[in-house]
């Protein structure tokens, strides 16, 4: 079974900093890989998904993510951040193998504060 | 935003009493999810449907049960509410499965007292 693994809860970062937030999967095969932003109150917004490719990928809102097999990780990163950046990401694996309709595997979230 | 509805999107109910949560969808996917949100545990899969009548467990089915008689609804149901099962809930549909992305609902949150 897939599993993902955000390392860090909580991220403070000074409003127009670089970015860069930690996802790594742990899957047998070549995994889909999505990341979230959940704002207070709000549902989840999909940024951005790799699923084969040039391993650098470009999402919505400025951000971007570099798979990297070797290390198994799919890391998101925006160059300069604004405060309405401050919200909850979500990396996500995907499987696409056996029988059933499984579904996406989060992780367990960082939540990114913006400090002025 | 993909055509998602879930209804209530608040709820208070009192332990051992029935609740059903309803998810809609106008886009005609196939595959419906029901997640649950609680902090420190990310969203965590609860059951799942590919299909009208064809539905399967996720990773914390216990206490839920879920029908999908058509294919644009989904329900969950917790058929005697425990105060385990105060979280904010989220449905979620795909086209397919692999590399297509999930798209989420604005969430339930629901309150057992």
């Amino acid at each position: 079974a897939q599993s993902v693994t955000q390392p860090d809860i909580h991220i403070t970062v000074s409003e127009g900093a670089s970015l860069e937030l930690r996802c790594n999967y742990s899957y047998g095969a070549t995994p889909y890989l999505f990341w979230y932003v959940q704002s207070p109150g709000q549902g989840l917004q999909l940024l951005l998904k790799y699923f084969s490719g040039d391993t650098l990928v470009q999402g919505i809102k400025g951000f971007e993510a570099e798979f990297k097999r070797s290390q198994s990780s799919f890391n998101l990163r925006k160059p300069s951040v604004h405060w309405s950046d401050a919200a909850e990401y979500f990396c996500a694996v995907g499987a696409d193998s056996g029988g059933g309709a499984d579904g996406l595997t989060f992780g367990k979230g960082t939540h990114l504060i913006i400090q002025p | 935003d993909a055509g998602i509805t879930q209804s209530p999107r608040h709820k208070v109910t009192e332990t051992g009493t029935p609740v059903t949560l309803r998810c809609h969808q106008t886009e005609n996917h196939r595959y419906m999810y029901w997640y649950r949100q609680d902090p420190g545990h990310g969203l965590r899969l609860i059951h799942y449907s590919y299909g009208v009548k064809d539905t399967d467990k996720g990773e914390v089915s216990d206490g839920y049960s879920v029908s999908r008689s058509k294919t644009e609804d989904f329900l969950l149901t917790l058929e005697s509410a425990t105060s385990s099962q105060t979280s904010v809930y989220f449905c979620a549909i795909r086209q397919s499965r692999g590399g297509t992305e999930a798209f989420f609902g604005q969430g339930t949150r629901l309150t057992v007292v």
